[in-house]
């Protein structure tokens, strides 16, 4: 079956410094990665997406893209900001069978940036 | 704002209990998803519906069901409500089912169950 491995977190991290979280997956086809991104007392929110392999998705700031070939799926900032501090998910979609699809999440990793 | 509304937004009840937790997806959006995240399990898929019909069903108890109805809105269902029933639920939205489209969700709803 599909799966999401993430970094665990916390991340702890002073502002402007560089961000990477590690993302790899396991699935079966070509399926669509994600990030979300969860900010406190928040719902999730989609930050950026890569549909096929190389595709580089981006969004205030952060990137990622998607490797095919290490099964990856990092997630990428120069310099974070106080305001990034949240939890991020990577997660990925294929369709199952002829039904439906859907989001299988990593664990999420928590990132904390100080001033 | 993703256009997803749920509500209740925060809900507290008593271990025996039902309770029914409504969404409304995305204007023009078929696909509707139910998660559920929870400290220990993170987040977990429960369901999904895609203009009314069962789509895709992941980890759901038996006591939970839920449904899509002709204006497309969505309710869950949670029946016979344990202690560790307690988490928050997501509603989600797609235009279609292609792995491709983005899911948008909702704020969530949390659920406390003493």
């Amino acid at each position: 079956g599909n799966s999401v491995t993430q970094m665990e977190g916390p991340v702890t991290l002073s502002e402007e410094a560089f961000l990477t979280i590690n993302c790899t997956y396991t699935a079966t086809g070509y399926p669509s990665l994600f990030w979300y991104v969860q900010y406190p007392g928040e719902g999730l929110q989609l930050l950026l997406k890569a549909t096929k392999a190389d595709d580089k998705g981006s969004n205030k700031g952060f990137e990622a893209t998607y490797r095919k070939e290490t099964t990856s799926f990092h997630l990428e900032k120069g310099s974070v900001q106080v305001s990034d501090s949240a939890v991020y998910f990577c997660a990925l979609t294929s369709i199952k069978g002829n039904a439906g699809n859907m989001l299988t999440f990593g664990g999420g990793t928590r990132l904390m940036v100080k001033p | 704002d993703s256009g997803v509304t749920q509500t209740p937004k925060h809900l507290i009840t008593a271990t025996g209990q039902r309770v029914t937790l409504r969404c409304s997806p995305r204007s023009g959006d078929l696909s509707v998803y139910w998660y559920q995240q929870s400290l220990d399990q993170g987040l977990q898929f429960l369901i999904q519906y895609y203009n009314g019909e069962e789509r895709a069903k992941g980890n759901i108890l038996e006591r939970f069901s839920a449904q899509q109805f002709p204006d497309l809105h969505s309710e869950l269902n949670l029946s016979s409500l344990e202690l560790g029933d307690s988490a928050l639920y997501f509603c989600a939205s797609s235009v279609d089912r292609g792995p491709g489209n983005t899911i948008y969700f909702g704020e969530g709803s949390w659920l406390t169950v003493v």
